[in-house]
């Protein structure tokens, strides 16, 4: 079975502020993908990225940055300088690869409130 | 800019209505999902498709939630009779052959 734990069901930051949120995940598979999903007020699921569990490198897209540790089973993600814009709900998700691809196994979302 | 569209986006009805969910998906794509959304239960999966055909409904109450994909360019998720704990909000995502999957902006049912 498969399972993800986002263990801070809240954060609030100031602006300009760094913030990390925390994913763990579970899985018995040896290749699986893993996702952030960014959801605003406005109801949308936003994709953020992708990561293959073969690729262990770290991604960095503008503020935005992820930092993936097969070891620990956590894939974690920062937003340098938060603003605004950035509260939202976000959710951290896994799936299977292979003839099960798809699916995702969401966890239960930390919701990012940054104030001005 | 492609985009998964859903319809309605908003529904309100009353118990023991039918209610039906559409989707477009994205073109190319060839994998649709239905999620639901509710404050209890977090996203979950209900039925997905693969080339059209069903490949899991298992996290579908099948006595009275049904799912089909009739052509490429079109997903249903019908709920017949619809009951008061269907409220939530349900989203279509489209799933590329690299594993990316993108949502729709989601249809809020509500059954009173």
């Amino acid at each position: 079975a498969q399972k993800v734990t986002q263990a801070q069901t809240e954060i609030s930051v100031v602006e300009k502020e760094d913030v990390t949120l925390d994913c763990v995940y579970e899985t018995r598979d040896t290749t699986y993908y893993l996702f952030w999903y960014k959801q605003p007020p406005s109801g949308e699921l936003v994709f953020l990225i992708r990561r293959n569990s073969f690729d262990e490198q770290n991604e960095i897209s503008g503020r935005y940055s992820w930092n993936f540790q097969k070891s620990t089973s956590s894939f974690n993600f920062t937003i340098t300088a938060s603003q605004v814009v950035d509260s939202a709900v976000y959710f951290c998700a896994l799936s299977r690869v292979g003839t099960s691809y798809g699916k995702l196994t969401f966890g239960q979302g930390t919701i990012l409130t940054v104030h001005p | 800019d492609a985009r998964v569209t859903q319809t309605p986006r908003d529904k309100v009805t009353e118990m023991g209505q039918e209610v039906t969910m559409r989707c477009q998906p994205i073109l190319g794509h060839n994998t649709v999902f239905w999620y639901r959304q509710t404050m209890m239960q977090g996203l979950e999966l209900l039925a997905y498709f693969r080339n059209r055909a069903p490949l899991d409904d298992s996290g579908m109450p099948k006595d009275r939630f049904s799912a089909e994909m009739p052509d490429a360019t079109l997903a249903t998720l019908k709920i017949q009779p619809s009951e008061p704990r269907d409220s939530a909000v349900y989203f279509c995502a489209s799933g590329s052959a690299s594993g990316e999957q993108y949502f729709g902006p989601g249809t809020r049912l509500t059954v009173t």
